[in-house]
């Protein structure tokens, strides 16, 4: 299995430039999110998925969006990117089952610097 | 004040010192995480834990619910240890059980 990946690694874009991180992962898990994550704080919840066609905000969703159309894929879009939206990107994924926690699996991260 | 709170946010330690980076959350929970991040690298859970301790190889994690409080223990530790270790915290089960919430991160370096 690869697990959870992301592509790009990098990304620099200009201001009001849009684009699309992506996130897959061949778990089968049910549960999909995306973290930033910045200097001095927490990693913050952005969007979150429970299944294919199902997501929701997290702490942080202003000038994000995302889609679940299928159980694999869970991409993140910057619609305008601004320069506050430097940060380090982690996207997660674990089971989803009723009354029970399960440990999370995190992808290799996408570094994006708004200039 | 956030929900979860580790220390130290920074730690610096000799070979084969034993080390204990600690984490007090406010909220209720039904589950709590220790995760490991290597500089430039990805992140991997190392525990997830509900009461009492595990164990895995150097690393110890233990919880006091009734404190709220969580520690990670590495005994004789090595400069490979270095990395950033993240605690985190899952909402009670009648809620999104998945939804962590994290603290800032103990930078830990382990020098020869």
């Amino acid at each position: 299995n690869a697990g959870v990946t992301q592509t790009p690694k990098f990304q620099v874009l200009k201001t009001g430039q849009s684009m699309t991180l992506q996130c897959a992962q061949d778990m089968n898990h049910e549960y999909m999110s995306w973290y930033r994550q910045d200097p001095g704080m927490g990693l913050r919840l952005i969007h979150y998925s429970v299944g294919a066609g199902i997501t929701d905000q997290g702490e942080v969703p202003n000038g994000y969006n995302v889609s679940r159309s299928t159980t694999e894929d869970f991409p993140l879009r910057l619609l305008s990117a601004a320069p506050s939206q430097t940060s380090v990107y982690f996207c997660a994924s674990s089971p989803l089952s009723k009354g029970k926690i399960h440990e999370q699996y995190f992808g290799p991260g996408t570094r994006l610097t708004v200039t | 004040k956030n929900e979860v709170e580790q220390s130290p946010q920074n730690l610096t330690a000799q070979e084969g010192e034993f080390i204990t980076i600690n984490c007090s959350y406010s909220v209720g929970i039904s589950a709590l995480h220790w995760l490991q991040q290597h500089p430039g690298g990805g992140i991997v859970s190392l525990f997830m834990l509900s009461s009492g301790k595990k164990k895995h190889g150097r690393l110890i994690a233990t919880i006091n619910i009734q404190e709220k409080h969580s520690s990670l223990h590495i005994t004789a530790s090595h400069p490979r240890d270095s990395a950033v270790y993240i605690c985190a915290v899952s909402p009670p089960i009648t809620g999104t059980a998945s939804k962590l919430t994290f603290g800032t991160g103990t930078r830990l370096q382990v020098t020869l």
